[in-house]
């Protein structure tokens, strides 16, 4: 009940295109859903985040789109650049603990 | 500011040696959490600090890993008589405090690997 299930493991997309990465969750108590993007050699910094009162959030070109009754949220990356390739995780929250889905790399294409 | 630090950057042991990992909050922040990040995976809560104290070990594997916090703020994580699948990145984070929305800072990480 613990996990966040996360796919695709990794995704390769031409510059410009929208990858899309999915994660669900089981947990109803979870309360806060954030992405984080990870370089090779750095730790994960916060992208986005979203709390379950809210079906959408846009910050720039990242998008996350929640689905309650689901349990189920997106990444969405609009017009996508080769600087946007790298590792996500999504992951979900309950008081001070960050549970992570496993990852997806992404490759954006030039 | 600066960020949240940690040292060393990598760290290589021989099985069965002890070995301690630092981790330098942001200042003023007054929660501290550890992760493991293994190979192709995310990372793995192991321990939570709210001021000086443990609040939350219930991801510490075993009785072999320990971590403390003396004065509020640098962090050091302490594993005994390593095994080989103690290797993956070690991540600190910290926040301001730790309450949901707040967010975690992460440092780089250390890479331990047992060999």
């Amino acid at each position: 009940q613990q996990q966040v299930k996360q796919s695709p493991q990794s995704l390769i997309v031409q510059k410009g295109g929208i990858p899309i990465i999915n994660c669900a969750y089981e947990n109803t108590a979870f309360d806060y859903f954030p992405w984080y993007q990870q370089f090779p050699g750095k730790g994960p910094a916060l992208l986005i985040a979203i709390r379950p009162d809210v079906s959408e959030k846009k910050e720039g070109r990242f998008t996350i789109s929640f689905n309650k009754s689901a349990k189920q949220f997106s990444l969405h990356i609009m017009d996508s650049q080769p600087g946007d390739s790298a590792t996500y995780f999504c992951a979900a929250r309950s008081n001070y603990q960050l549970i992570w889905g496993a990852g997806t790399k992404l490759i954006i294409k030039p | 500011g600066a960020g949240v630090s940690q040292t060393p950057s990598n760290k290589v042991t021989e099985k069965g040696k002890y070995v301690e990992l630092r981790c330098d909050p942001i200042s003023g922040h007054t929660a501290l959490y550890w992760y493991r990040q293994s190979l192709g995976q995310g990372p793995e809560f192991l321990i939570y600090f709210q001021g000086t104290g443990a609040a939350d070990d219930s991801g510490l594997p075993n009785d072999r890993f320990f971590a403390v916090r003396p004065e509020g703020s640098v962090s050091t994580l302490k594993i005994q008589r390593t095994e080989r699948g103690d290797s993956a990145v070690y991540l600190c984070a910290s926040s301001l405090l730790a309450v949901s929305y707040n967010e975690q800072f992460f440092g780089p990480g250390t890479r331990l690997t047992v060999l």
